[in-house]
């Protein structure tokens, strides 16, 4: 079985370009997870699909993060325009609609975004 | 309030020595799950273990165990023979809502583990 798997692994673009992270997490999968690990600080939640709607997006950092998951499949998270610290290590992960134990624990090899 | 705290930024431990690292946490719901998770420098997330509010047993996998002691909330992980690819950063998490619930996992700031010869 696949697991969550994310595109591209590294990004690196200039201040105000626009970058789209995606996350294909494993088949089956209901809910879909974003977080991320800003320049070595800890990892943050930045929202929470449940199909295609979005459950809880309070850990958005602001407007310019925008999180897409039509169909209930794959997700994309766009960053318009990129600032410095938008900088770090983006994760998802995924569980079943209803998660045992630790089924939700398993993350994507995480895409690297650097802004210059 | 933090809900997870990790206090060792960085630990030492020679090859084939135990270490435990840190965690503690604050929930009021008497429903959660603790998760470690490891990440190499290649940046990865690997779980390692997970223990459940309500298990009464502490959580083993392999080399990797966890002390939970519920009534200090706290859920540190032992390591034992260390290995040189342990060297890694270790990540303590909580999700809150028991099993069945779908919750974001809340993070610790981390643990630097450095493995020598």
């Amino acid at each position: 079985e696949a697991g969550v798997t994310q595109f591209p692994s590294h990004s690196v673009i200039e201040k105000g370009q626009t970058v789209t992270l995606r996350c294909d997490p494993i088949s089956g999968h209901d809910n879909l997870y974003w977080y991320r690990r800003v320049m070595g600080k800890e990892i943050k939640f930045l929202l929470h699909f449940v199909k295609e709607s979005k459950q809880d997006e309070s850990g958005m950092p602001n407007n310019r993060f925008l999180a897409e998951r039509t169909g209930g499949t794959y997700s994309t998270l766009k960053v318009q325009p990129a600032e410095l610290e938008d900088s770090g290590v983006y994760f998802c992960a995924s569980s079943p609609l209803i998660p045992v134990r630790n089924t939700e624990a398993f993350f994507g090899q995480g895409t690297r975004l650097t802004v210059v | 309030a933090q809900k997870i705290t990790q206090t060792q930024p960085g630990m030492f431990v020679q090859e084939k020595e135990a270490v435990t690292l840190d965690c503690t946490y604050d929930t009021s719901d008497p429903s959660y799950g603790l998760f470690w998770y490891k990440q190499p420098s290649s940046g990865e997330m690997i779980f390692l273990i997970y223990q459940g509010s309500y298990d009464q047993q502490n959580a083993t996998e392999g080399r990797y165990s966890l002390n939970f002691q519920k009534a200090r909330k706290s859920a540190n992980l032992v390591i034992s023979a260390s290995q040189l690819g342990d060297s890694a950063m270790y990540f303590c998490a909580m999700r809150e809502g028991g099993t069945g619930t779908a919750s974001k996992l809340t993070f610790g700031t981390g643990t630097r583990l450095q493995v020598t010869l």
